[in-house]
């Protein structure tokens, strides 16, 4: 149990077009899903929290209007990278949160890995 | 700030046993997690602590202390797949669910 799944696994685009990212949790409802950017060699840096049914909060530095981040139900939430620039290129990690215990666990997706060219 | 220390890199050999110390504060702990993560992968749960003492799954075993605001995650036997990132993550009252997560421990298995 505790999937999680998360497509693309890896995008790579021109400057300036927009990638969709779909983190969906397969066999549990998830209130609240994370996104991570992690660069090589370095920790996870935690994006934004995504709440279902209400917009999501973003961490500090963290571009609103250029991450767009949509939880539409209690399994799915996409992310989008608006007018993608070279320095956007990173993994991409989403997690769910599972309500049953333990409680307030991540499963992670198996994240995406985007390059703009 | 809620800073979670652990070290960056250990090396240890093939069937060998090592422990990978985290620390983190104390006040409104609620829960510590540790998750592998290989490289160019996303991480995978391991385990949770909210009690005191140690939890043991299979190989790998996880204790904490929560008034010294300590925990390890202990591996045995361990295997060359064994080679990865290990993360700590705590969980903080009032804190909308996030993980405060530590740098990684990058433990590195030699034969």
């Amino acid at each position: 149990g505790a999937v999680v799944s998360q497509h693309p696994s890896r995008v790579i685009c021109k400057s300036g077009t927009s990638v969709k990212i779909e983190c969906r949790s397969l066999d549990f409802q998830a209130t609240t899903m994370f996104w991570y950017r992690q660069f090589p060699k370095q920790s996870l840096m935690l994006m934004a929290t995504s709440n279902e049914g209400s917009k999501a909060t973003y961490e500090q530095g963290v571009e609103k209007d250029k991450f767009l981040i949509n939880h539409a139900s209690l399994t799915l939430s996409t992310l989008t990278v608006t007018s993608a620039h070279p320095e956007d290129s990173s993994f991409y990690i989403c997690s769910a949160r599972t309500s049953s215990y333990p409680t307030d666990t991540q499963y992670f997706g198996p994240g995406t890995r985007l390059t703009v060219l | 700030g809620q800073n979670i220390d652990q070290p960056t890199e250990m090396t240890a050999t093939e069937g060998a046993i090592v422990q990978i110390n985290c620390t983190y504060q104390t006040s409104g702990f609620n829960g510590l997690f540790w998750y592998q993560q290989h490289a160019g992968e996303a991480p995978t749960f391991l385990s949770y602590n909210v009690l005191d003492g140690l939890e043991e799954k299979g190989r790998f075993s996880s204790f904490l202390s929560r008034s010294k605001g300590y925990s390890y995650l202990l591996l045995k036997e361990l295997q060359m797949k064994d080679s990865a990132s290990y993360l700590c993550a705590v969980r903080y009252m009032d804190s909308n669910y996030q993980l405060i997560w530590g740098a990684g421990t990058k433990l590195i298995i030699k034969p």
